[in-house]
């Protein structure tokens, strides 16, 4: 079965300390995975692609096929990423999990 | 652009009640999708139409859920009757290729069924 797991409902963290947000997937095919992200009041939109594999506002996420993970991942949290992040699996269509709110404190 | 537009922000309606959710996508756009987002179950595909014609419905939860595209600038997604079990925040995105990732999210309808 096709399946975006994201663990973590709410983590939250002090500004600068490290940040990861946990996604796994179940998938037969070759994976093609994004983190989406939607900021208070604003509209959902692509944080980065695992294909590009470039670092987006800090956070970078690496396709780990073996753990099949694709885990995002920020050295130091900054109170603006506040946020609730989607991880997604494209199949032909997109598949969400459902989603990990982050909280950074000051 | 003021990207894709849905109407209205906020709904309330009572069990029963029929409502309909409206969404124009951006221009030229040919794809056009319909999510719910609960927090129980996330963000869930009901539909998606490319070029007016619907292609893949099986994310729509029951006949209770019906939606339409007459034109390439106008979508909407019915839910007669509806239950409190409906109450969602129900977006619509669109996309001018068929790839998934490149699709453009509205701001959204919260919909609550007393």
């Amino acid at each position: 079965a096709q399946r975006v797991t994201q663990p973590e409902k709410l983590l939250s963290v002090f500004k600068g300390a490290p940040v990861e947000l946990k996604c796994n997937y179940s998938y037969s095919g070759s994976p093609e995975l994004f983190w989406y992200v939607q900021y208070s009041r604003q509209r959902l939109q692509l944080l980065l692609r695992h294909i590009s594999r470039e670092s987006i506002k800090g956070f970078t996420a690496d396709l780990n096929k073996g753990e099949t993970s694709f885990h995002l991942k920020k050295p130091f949290a900054q109170e603006e990423d506040s946020a609730m992040y989607y991880c997604a699996l494209d199949t032909d269509k997109l598949i969400f999990g459902t989603g990990t709110r982050l909280q950074v404190f000051p | 652009d003021a990207g894709v537009i849905q109407s209205p922000r906020h709904e309330v309606t009572e069990m029963g009640q029929e409502v309909t959710l409206r969404c124009k996508p951006i221009s030229g756009h040919d794809y056009l999708f319909w999510y719910r987002q609960t927090m129980m179950r996330g963000l869930e595909l009901l539909i998606y139409f490319n070029n007016n014609v619907p292609i893949d419905d099986s994310g729509m939860p029951e006949d209770r859920f019906s939606a339409k595209m007459p034109n390439a600038s106008f979508s909407t997604l019915k839910i007669q009757p509806s239950e409190p079990r409906d109450s969602a925040v129900y977006f619509c995105a669109s996309s001018l290729t068929g790839a998934s990732y490149e699709q453009y999210f509205g701001p959204g309808t919260r919909l609550t069924v007393t």
